[in-house]
């Protein structure tokens, strides 16, 4: 099955400055990459999405990025704000439809 | 739409208790997920169903059961509860090959 990994576990970046997180999947199949930001005590909620057909998409000061070839994709987030601070969550869907997430990474916007 | 909901919030349980957590779709997805999210850790499937009638098992199936008799409920039973199924249950469905959506979340705290 698919296996995502997801690095950093943890980052910290000043208000106003970028912060990327990037992750690698191992099943060339993968189709579908989701991002998901959880606020503590909330449920996950989808921020941005790409298709296999695309190389990046942006939404405002959201974007992510995927290299097929060597597949991995990232997601960048400009302009941070102390609202982003969350622990945001990578997944990859292969065929089956089943999504496989990233372990996580918590961000930490200091103001 | 009310989305995907959840009951109940919060529950806490005896060693040895068993019960049902509730999981509700109005979106006509075909696809239904339950995951457990144990402090600071990803998400983790425990079983999924790709339409009613057909369950399959996820990563960690151990010590729940499911049954899918409608498109739109998707209930996870708990038989003879444990400490180690202290989590924060949440519930998702799909169309297929689209995003998940999250429900809430179930709190089961078992002691």
């Amino acid at each position: 099955g698919e296996n995502v990994e997801q690095h950093p576990s943890t980052l910290s970046v000043q208000e106003g400055d970028s912060a990327v997180i990037k992750c690698t999947y191992s099943d060339s199949a993968s189709n579908y990459f989701p991002w998901y930001k959880q606020e503590l005590g909330k449920r996950p909620q989808l921020i941005i999405d790409i298709r296999s057909n695309v190389g990046e998409k942006k939404d405002q000061r959201i974007a992510v990025t995927l290299n097929k070839t060597a597949k991995h994709f990232s997601l960048h987030i400009t302009e941070t704000q102390p609202e982003d601070s969350a622990v945001y969550f990578c997944g990859g869907y292969t065929g089956a439809n089943n999504l496989f997430f990233g372990t996580g990474t918590r961000l930490t916007v200091i103001p | 739409n009310a989305g995907v909901t959840q009951t109940p919030k919060f529950r806490i349980l005896k060693i040895g208790q068993s019960m049902t957590l509730q999981c509700t779709q109005d979106m006509n997805h075909n696809y239904m997920y339950w995951y457990r999210q144990d402090p600071g850790m990803g998400l983790k499937l425990i079983y999924y169903s790709v339409g009613a009638g057909i369950t399959d098992k996820g990563e960690v199936p151990n010590g729940y059961n499911v049954s899918r008799s409608t498109t739109e409920d998707f209930p996870l039973r708990l038989e003879l509860a444990a400490p180690s199924q202290t989590s924060v249950y949440f519930c998702a469905s799909q169309r297929g090959g689209e995003t998940q959506y999250f429900g809430p979340g179930t709190r089961l705290l078992v002691l």
